[in-house]
């Protein structure tokens, strides 16, 4: 069935420093792809999003490219903050119409240190 | 604000005991999703509702009900609580419809614990 696998974490950076996160998918034809953020206390809220392939989502210095070859959608920004200390769920979407759900990853906890 | 509302945002229950998890979706949202959080199993899809009607059932547990109501709110009900339903209950909502791509917007969350 359809699934997300993300990088292990947690990862813990200095301000300034550049971030990956990785995510592949298992999935039959061709999701659309998320990743979400949710900071301390709160609830899920979407980062970016792709909805085919070689599509770029980016949003707030984050960027993720759908690559169908390797199949994958790595989270990346070049210089991380501090206030970027959240956990990041990537996920894809399955089902159609109003069945409609996604599927998340475990979740990669990243801490951004002065 | 993502518009989504979920009550109670604390609960702390005994074992054996029923508990009920209420939640508003966002204005114009037919479709209501509940989420388990816990540290071990990460986050797991539960059930989906749609505009009243059942329309996907991932890890609910038979202990575990729901419903969607005419309004569009929709209630958890955990019955027969053991410590490992300790965990965060989220609700999101959606359009749902099929120029949706599948965004789904979440509430705060509902925090059980069950001693």
């Amino acid at each position: 069935g359809n699934s997300v696998t993300q990088m292990e974490g947690p990862v813990t950076l200095s301000e300034e420093a550049f971030l990956t996160i990785n995510c592949t998918y298992t999935a039959t034809g061709y999701p659309s792809l998320f990743w979400y953020v949710q900071y301390p206390g709160e609830g899920l809220q979407l980062l970016l999003k792709a909805t085919k392939a070689d599509d770029k989502g980016s949003n707030k210095g984050f960027e993720a490219t759908y690559r169908k070859e390797t199949t994958s959608f790595h989270l990346e920004k070049g210089s991380v903050q501090v206030s970027d200390s959240a956990v990041y769920f990537c996920a894809l979407v399955r089902g159609a119409g109003s069945a409609r759900q996604l599927t998340f990853g475990s979740g990669t906890q990243l801490t951004v240190l002065p | 604000d993502s518009g989504v509302t979920q009550t109670p945002k604390h609960l702390i229950t005994a074992t054996g005991q029923r508990v009920t998890l209420r939640c508003s979706p966002r204005s114009g949202d037919l479709s209501v999703y509940w989420y388990q959080q816990s540290l071990d199993q990460g986050l797991q899809f539960l059930i989906q509702y749609y505009n009243g009607e059942e329309r996907a059932k991932g890890n609910i547990l038979e202990r575990f009900s729901a419903q969607q109501f005419p309004d569009l709110h929709s209630e958890l009900n955990l019955s027969s609580l053991e410590l490992g339903d300790s965990a965060l209950y989220f609700c999101a909502s959606s359009v749902a419809t099929g120029a949706d791509t599948g965004e789904l917007f979440f509430g705060e969350g509902s925090r059980l614990t069950v001693l």
